[in-house]
């Protein structure tokens, strides 16, 4: 069965930092991977995903990530945050069948 | 577009009592899910349908978790006999195809269940 670790239980940084948030998985087949976010008091929102081509994805807000098949990785990033960017974020696979596996999340604070 | 939504939005129920969660998915959506996420951890999966067909119910945890989807459109999870353990927020998402790659799966603001 496939697994999603993230690395980082909690990031703390201030504004204008750059963010990076890493994601690996555990499967050999072919793979989707996705980010999603979740704001304060809000529900899952897609960020970004990665299905076929380019593997540098860009997302919303200034996210992008890059798959590297190799590492089994799908590293989430960010040049430079803002306050607004705090939020729980979710790394997850769909590999057989349509279920989504998630990472256990990364709680970010972004200081103003 | 309406979202995904979910009712109620918070459920406390005693041990052993019997809970409903509904799932009203976005209109058209072929494909629901359910996932359960534990406090601090991420979503994990339940259960999902295709149309009104359960596909797959690998995820359900125990004989005490029951999901339906009659129509096709809205879902309800039941849970029987409610313990601690299950005290959880319900996730249930929809996407509009069924198996496709890249599908995006769109979340609705989950039941929160406390179990006392």
């Amino acid at each position: 069965a496939q697994s999603v670790s993230q690395h980082n239980h909690h990031v703390i940084l201030s504004e204008a930092a750059s963010l990076e948030l890493g994601c690996n998985y555990s499967y050999g087949g072919t793979v989707n991977l996705f980010w999603y976010v979740q704001y304060p008091g809000q529900h899952l929102q897609l960020l970004l995903k990665y299905f076929s081509g380019d593997p540098l994805v860009k997302g919303i807000k200034g996210f992008e990530a890059e798959f590297i098949k190799s590492k089994f990785s799908f590293n989430l990033r960010k040049p430079s945050v803002q306050w607004s960017d705090t939020a729980e974020y979710f790394c997850a696979v769909k590999a057989a069948g349509n279920k989504l596996t998630f990472g256990g999340g990364t709680r970010v604070l972004v200081k103003p | 577009g309406a979202g995904v939504s979910q009712s109620p939005r918070y459920k406390v129920a005693k041990r052993g009592q019997d809970v409903a969660l509904r799932c009203d998915p976005i209109s058209g959506h072929v494909s629901l899910f359910w996932y359960q996420q534990a406090l601090g951890q991420g979503p994990e999966f339940l259960t999902y349908f295709q149309n009104e067909a359960q596909l797959d119910k690998s995820g359900l945890p125990s004989d005490r978790f029951f999901a339906e989807r009659p129509e096709g459109s809205v879902s309800t999870l039941k849970i029987q006999r409610t313990q601690q353990e299950d005290s959880a927020v319900y996730l249930c998402a929809s996407s509009l195809g069924g198996t496709g790659a890249g599908e995006t799966q769109y979340f609705g603001p989950g039941t929160r269940l406390l179990v006392l």
